[in-house]
């Protein structure tokens, strides 16, 4: 089946700093890639959509400045989550859709757990 | 409008007894509806999906039962094993538009050997 591979796995790092985040589809072709934040126990919500070459769509509440997504290639899509404070710890999960699909499967990477100290 | 409503928060199932977890929405758009398995620090799994023109679908102890006319819909697993015993998500999409998958709230399951 298809793959997504999202890395790293976990990130530790300092309040302040900026992490990215990569999502890459091995063995087909995105044009769409979703990203989700999951607290613990807590549901995957939806942060955004990004399409290959154009601008990403933010859910309402969340801020664009503070959580870059760039989809620059039809199989990587990157999270840059800027000046990363505590309150930004989380899950992220990225997801994608197999361009020459007809079905509505999206594939979910392994996630990233993200740690701010 | 965008909700789905997924119960129960969590569920103890003996080893071979069945397993039900039921889900709501409220957006007639959403033509699409799978069942994601998530296990701790892990993104989650493809289990079944069903579209609405079907009431049933089975793969192996996996069952989705759908009831387009109550906008419900439930997943089944039969015979549930203690490797069964993860989180489970029911989701929905509006595959004509945005196609975004809005998740129901999960619900932990736990199967006692």
């Amino acid at each position: 089946g298809a793959v997504v591979s999202q890395h790293p796995s976990r990130v530790i790092c300092k309040s302040g700093t900026s992490v990215k985040i990569e999502c890459r589809s091995l063995d087909f072709q995105a044009t769409t890639m979703f990203w989700y934040r999951q607290f613990p126990k807590q549901s995957l919500m939806l942060m955004a959509t990004s399409n290959e070459g154009s601008k990403a769509t933010y859910e309402q509440g969340v801020e664009k400045d503070k959580f870059l997504i760039n989809h620059a290639s039809l199989t990587l899509s990157t999270l840059t989550v800027t000046s990363a404070h505590p309150e930004d710890s989380s899950f992220y999960i990225c997801s994608a859709r197999d361009r020459g699909a007809t079905n509505e499967k999206l594939f979910f990477g392994s996630g990233t757990q993200l740690s701010v100290l | 409008q965008q909700q789905v409503k997924q119960s129960p928060q969590s569920l103890i199932v003996q080893k071979g007894g069945i397993s039900i977890i039921n889900c709501a929405y409220e957006n007639t758009a959403f033509d699409y509806f799978p069942w994601y398995q998530q296990f701790p620090g892990k993104g989650p799994a493809l289990l079944i999906a069903i579209r609405p023109d079907v009431s049933e679908k089975k793969e192996g102890r996996f069952t989705i039962s759908f009831n387009k006319s109550a906008k419900q819909f439930s997943l089944h697993i039969m015979d549930s094993q203690p490797g069964d015993s993860a989180t489970y998500f029911c989701a929905a999409s509006d595959t004509g538009n945005t196609g975004k998958l809005i998740f129901g709230q999960g619900t932990t399951l736990q199967v006692k050997p």
